[in-house]
């Protein structure tokens, strides 16, 4: 999956409590990107970053923060999980942003109970 | 509203038949359309992808068209492998921002 790793793979998670996910890049790609992906919805955009410590909101980014501190690194933290948040996350990244090539990672699937 | 739909939400065909899956959008201003294929359990991978002024673009076996001036996209597969099992996911580029718009997929299961 182009040199992108998500941690962790599986997560069961109770309500209230807070969660990080991470993903982790060799590609020194400059954008990076949080997506949610849930039955009969195509995936829909968290967060993304163009930057060390640049990040922007996307449609769906209520309950969600992100922090980027190196090129390589993009945390996505629930600060207080619900069962809404039950989903399968996925994390992107582009050298170029826009009009490039989005290449994901494996996906973390998060249970809220 | 920016959307992209596919159609059909599910398909099954037997191995060695064609196919082809339907996409329709309302995007703009559009900058490109790509066709992704995501294998169960895994992240979205990258087909094709064509810019306004590109009508067909061919990736082996895959072949995706767009018309955009109805638009409308479509990928067709030729000669059906197991492997081909996937959902095929149509996604659409706005021509500013980070704004991917994802369709639904379509779900293909191919038979022995």
């Amino acid at each position: 999956d182009a040199g992108i790793t998500q941690s962790p793979r599986h997560k069961v998670t109770e309500t209230g409590t807070p969660v990080t996910l991470r993903c982790h890049q060799t590609e020194n790609h400059r954008y990076m990107y949080w997506y949610r992906q849930d039955p009969g919805h195509g995936l829909r955009l968290i967060h993304y970053s163009y930057g060390v410590k640049d990040t922007d909101k996307g449609e769906v980014s209520d309950g969600y923060s992100v922090s980027r501190s190196k090129t390589e690194d993009f945390l996505l933290t629930l600060e207080s999980a619900t069962s809404s948040q039950t989903s399968v996350y996925f994390c992107a990244i582009s050298e170029r942003g826009g009009r490039e090539k989005l290449f994901f990672g494996s996906g973390t699937q998060l249970s809220v109970l | 509203k920016n959307q992209v739909e596919q159609s059909p939400q599910s398909l099954i065909i037997l191995e060695g038949k064609n196919c082809t899956l339907q996409c329709n959008y309302t995007v703009s201003p559009f900058s490109n359309l790509r066709w992704y294929k995501q294998d169960t359990g895994r992240g979205p991978v990258s087909l094709t992808i064509m810019t306004f002024s590109e009508n067909t673009k061919s990736n082996g076996r895959y072949t995706a068209t767009l018309d955009a001036d109805t638009k409308q996209s479509s990928l067709h597969i030729t000669a059906s492998q197991l492997s081909d099992s996937a959902s095929y996911i149509c996604v659409v580029t706005l021509n500013y921002g980070q704004n991917f718009v994802f369709g639904p997929g379509t779900r293909l299961s191919v038979l022995p």
